[in-house]
């Protein structure tokens, strides 16, 4: 089992809609959870940090955490086709300062 | 502009090269790491250092030696370059441990 797994997609979603990208890990202890969005060619930028159980909400974008469940997940309302890219998930696991990368999801949004 | 200068910003290097790869940040950002990012595979953490003077062993640390003279730089070395290293290689940096890490414009290496 790998430590952070996500679905690679492509998922594609027209533009307004709901994108739902979900993310699991598998060390019980992680404390803080990240997801960054991944152009093409381009470096891994920070969209959302989150460290405790329950919703935040920045924008668009909400990520929910459910440690119980050991998933994290991000939603991106209205999505655009400027949002097209790869959404990776991070899991800064309870053994030092060292993030785990998923593999990334595909988002496609099409107009 | 506040942030992370990776230097050079594409190689092509013969087997058995030494080379390092700059990465300089101006954030006074206590941790930085180094990835390397190849299809299929992910980012993956090949070293980090959570304060100047010290470091530490990532995912995928053989090959590669990294120093931490001062809080703002943090070369990679790759002493004697072999084809598998061929990737794009990331430097990152975070203000403390469990923080936010921000990532650098990347240098895409090739290993011939």
């Amino acid at each position: 089992q790998k430590e952070v797994e996500q679905n690679s997609g492509p998922l594609s979603v027209p533009e307004g809609a709901i994108a739902s990208l979900n993310c699991t890990y598998s060390d019980r202890g992680s404390q803080s959870f990240f997801w960054y969005r991944q152009y093409s060619g381009k470096s891994p930028e920070l969209i959302m940090s989150i460290y405790s159980n329950g919703d935040k909400e920045d924008g668009r974008f909400t990520a929910q955490l459910n440690k119980a469940s050991q998933y994290v997940s991000l939603l991106i309302r209205d999505s655009q086709p400027s949002d097209s890219a790869t959404y990776l998930c991070a899991v800064n696991r309870n053994a030092g300062n060292m993030l785990t990368f998923g593999g990334g999801t595909r988002l496609m949004v099409k107009p | 502009i506040a942030g992370i200068t990776q230097a050079p910003t594409s190689q092509i290097l013969a087997a058995g090269r030494r080379m390092t790869l700059r990465c300089t940040q101006d954030m006074r950002h206590n941790a930085m790491y180094w990835y390397r990012q190849d299809l299929g595979l992910g980012l993956r953490l090949i070293h980090y250092s959570n304060t100047a003077g010290t470091t530490g062993k990532g995912e995928v640390p053989d090959g590669y030696s990294v120093s931490r003279a001062n809080t703002d730089d943090f070369p990679l070395t790759l002493a004697s370059a072999v084809p598998s290293q061929t990737s794009v290689y990331f430097c990152a940096s975070s203000i403390g441990v469990n923080q936010p890490q921000h990532f650098g414009d990347g240098t895409r290496l090739s290993i011939l």
